[in-house]
């Protein structure tokens, strides 16, 4: 499978309790992004990463949200401490290193419920 | 606050005529524009996207830009009902260049 590929595909957490999503990115991509679609809401950016650096994490709270690239492995987006405000599909999308235009491909995408 | 509009919808057409989805942003910089499928429940898929002022055309899916009215649309020739989708506009934050704000979409059903 050559997409982008996001594992699990669906996570159920209790309030309190971490929520680790990750994502490889298409084959030849080096360039991740985060989205968080609520329900009846549209999609929105999260945080975009290179290999080992957070190029943009302005779309990410503050608090409890952080994310990763690392030089092996895959994307991982972690949230700590759940709250029942996390419920939500989190999808990523990957990019590769172009001079101009950002075309985007996304994920299956990680629907995460907090009981 | 950078905003991208598209009417909610939703969209009813018959199969086999043509489906006109609109979408307008905020964002005077935004220089990359694209046009995502979502059908329910799964992901975005890109369907097409456009860079220049005018029209670009790919089988039976055209998109226009028109920077200077901030408009940019989708034309859907000879719909079928597998296109019956959320049809979701997204436009390049012109200060980042890869950030992108999405409209929340337009529902389009296509009936048989």
């Amino acid at each position: 499978n050559a997409g982008v590929m996001q594992n699990p595909r669906h996570l159920v957490r209790r309030r309190g309790q971490e929520a680790r999503l990750r994502c490889s990115p298409m084959k030849g991509h080096s360039h991740v992004y985060w989205y968080r679609q609520l329900p009846e809401e549209g999609l929105k950016f999260m945080v975009y990463l290179q290999k080992e650096n957070i190029i943009d994490e302005s779309g990410m709270p503050k608090e409890r949200f952080s994310a990763e690239f690392p030089k092996e492995g895959p994307s991982i987006l972690r949230i700590q401490q759940v709250v029942r405000g996390d419920s939500a599909a989190y999808f990523c999308a990957s990019s590769p290193a172009l001079a101009g235009g950002y075309e985007q491909y996304f994920g299956p995408g990680t629907r995460l419920t907090v009981t | 606050q950078k905003e991208v509009e598209q009417n909610s919808g939703p969209l009813s057409v018959p199969e086999g005529a043509i489906a006109s989805l609109n979408c307008t942003y905020s964002d005077r910089g935004s220089q990359s524009f694209f046009w995502y499928r979502q059908y329910s429940g799964k992901s975005p898929e890109l369907i097409m996207s456009i860079y220049s002022n005018g029209d670009k055309e790919d089988g039976r899916f055209t998109a226009q830009l028109n920077k200077a009215s901030q408009y940019v649309s989708l034309l859907i020739r000879d719909s079928q009902p597998s296109d019956s989708a959320t049809y979701l506009c997204a436009v390049n934050d012109g200060g980042s260049n890869y950030k992108l704000t999405f409209g929340k979409g337009t529902l389009l059903t296509v009936n048989p």
